[in-house]
């Protein structure tokens, strides 16, 4: 069964970086059938895609975060990783790690979903 | 960018049928999907394709998809379904994963 566990700080400073790890288990993130991806949710707040990466290592942003953002993977411990740059106070938020199922057109839905890791930008 | 458009609430009684609409520009030409979020909790997908269901989600929940509105249907609502809804489709253009902003079902 496919899960994904969320790891990192819950707090960071102002203008410092963000970092995220998400272990996968039950699947390889060396496989083809998924994107693997980041999603966060500001408290009380709706849902925003923030980037994916492919098992080829192509990556996916979201334009008002492509200037900040980068997602990388490590295959050896099959996990991937989330760096925010230069945060700020509105970039306190839950964060969720998840997978991605692909079709033949490409990313279709998400899940499964981590169980989320509040990040709060903080002095 | 894409847009998709959702009412922020949807408030209905027990037992009787809740539509949550999804509109987007030529939305039947994409793939819908819907998620289900609890308070506190990570959100589920409830519907896939645009009317599929996962295993495990009861048959109240349907779905549909034409021109420029999805909707998200449920049956014999129960107190249980109180949740935020999002709609959820793949932009091929921006290669962008878009959701709505998502809707909150009451049950009164």
């Amino acid at each position: 069964q496919l899960q994904l566990q969320e790891s990192g700080p819950g707090l960071v400073k102002p203008s410092e970086t963000l970092s995220l790890t998400c272990t996968v288990s039950g699947a390889s993130i060396n496989s083809n059938t998924y994107y693997w991806g980041f999603i966060r949710q500001p408290p009380g707040k709706g849902l925003e895609w923030i980037g994916s990466i492919y098992y080829s290592g192509t990556t996916y942003y979201t334009s008002s975060l492509k200037s900040r953002v980068s997602i990388s993977r490590d295959a050896s411990r099959n996990l991937f990783s989330l760096r925010l740059r230069s945060v700020t106070a509105a970039d306190t938020a839950i964060y969720y790690c998840v997978s991605v199922a692909r079709d033949a057109a490409g990313p279709c839905w998400v899940g499964p979903w981590g169980q989320g890791a509040l990040v709060t930008v903080s002095s | 960018s894409y847009v998709l458009t959702q009412p922020p609430s949807v408030s209905v009684a027990p037992g009787v049928t809740a539509w949550i609409t999804c509109g987007g520009h030529n939305i039947g030409s994409k793939s819908v999907h819907w998620y289900q979020q609890r308070p506190g909790q990570a959100p589920i997908l409830v519907i896939f394709y645009n009317g599929d269901r996962p295993s495990g989600i009861p048959e109240r929940f349907s779905g549909s998809n034409s021109g420029n509105t999805a909707t998200l249907t449920i049956t014999r609502v129960e107190a249980g379904d109180e949740a935020d809804y999002y709609c959820q489709v793949w932009d091929s253009a921006t290669d962008h994963v878009v959701f709505g902003g998502g809707t909150k079902l009451t049950v009164l």
